[in-house]
């Protein structure tokens, strides 16, 4: 089945401790990228990657770093979350930025 | 960068009766217009998408126009069914590779 997974689904944390959330996608997708969905605000893009070779800043990448050392993994990492960082996070992948963008389930982060 | 305005926030409508959803964007480069819906505890899937080569689109009961000089574009439902409830979000691509998503628009077919 082709789908895009991110661990964990729930995630509640203290103020500064580092935490990962893995996103991995099985359709070979080239493009791929983390939003974080705040009530009124919409979706925002955090950071995006055209390739294994490309990745780039979205709208909000402060607090935010990523990884893309395989093609199917693209992991969010809070290197030391704050409270503003509460909200729910979603992945996705496609093959271009004009194509179908396949979301992963989302993870809802609590930062105390 | 591209923004992205969505209207309305909300939108109540009686089963049977059609739903118009309407979006500006900035950038005159924008040149891919996608529709989202997103429903409750899941992640956004797809239901639609223009480019700006094209003025309208449609499947099945719903509907994508998109206006480049007024830089706007609208979602349409028609005969909306109860499972249409959910939120709806637009979204525009420039040249760039970034996707700017309207704010969202909860919509509630009511019985």
């Amino acid at each position: 089945e082709a789908q895009v997974t991110q661990n964990p689904r729930y995630l509640i944390t203290v103020t500064g401790k580092k935490l990962t959330v893995t996103c991995s996608q099985n359709m070979n997708h080239e493009y791929m990228s983390w939003y974080r969905q705040d009530p009124g605000l919409g979706l925002r893009q955090i950071y995006y990657s055209m390739n294994v070779e490309v990745t780039d800043k979205g709208d909000v990448p402060e607090g935010y770093k990523v990884s893309r050392k395989e093609k199917r993994n693209f992991p969010l990492i809070l290197e030391s979350p704050s409270p503003n960082q509460t909200s729910l996070y979603f992945c996705a992948s496609s093959w271009t930025i004009t194509d179908t963008q396949y979301f992963g389930p989302g993870t809802r982060l609590t930062v105390l | 960068g591209e923004n992205v305005e969505q209207h309305p926030s909300t939108l109540s409508v009686q089963e049977g009766d059609s739903a118009v959803i309407k979006c500006t964007y900035s950038d005159s480069a924008s040149n891919y217009f996608p529709w989202y819906k997103q429903e409750l505890g899941k992640g956004p899937q797809l239901i639609i998408d223009i480019r700006s080569n094209v003025g309208e689109k449609k499947d099945q009961r719903i509907a994508v126009t998109l206006n480049k000089t007024a830089k706007h574009f609208s979602l349409h439902i028609t005969e909306t069914q109860p499972e249409d409830s959910a939120v709806y979000f637009c979204a525009a691509i420039p040249n760039d590779y970034k996707l700017s998503f309207g704010a969202g628009t909860t919509v509630t077919v009511r019985a």
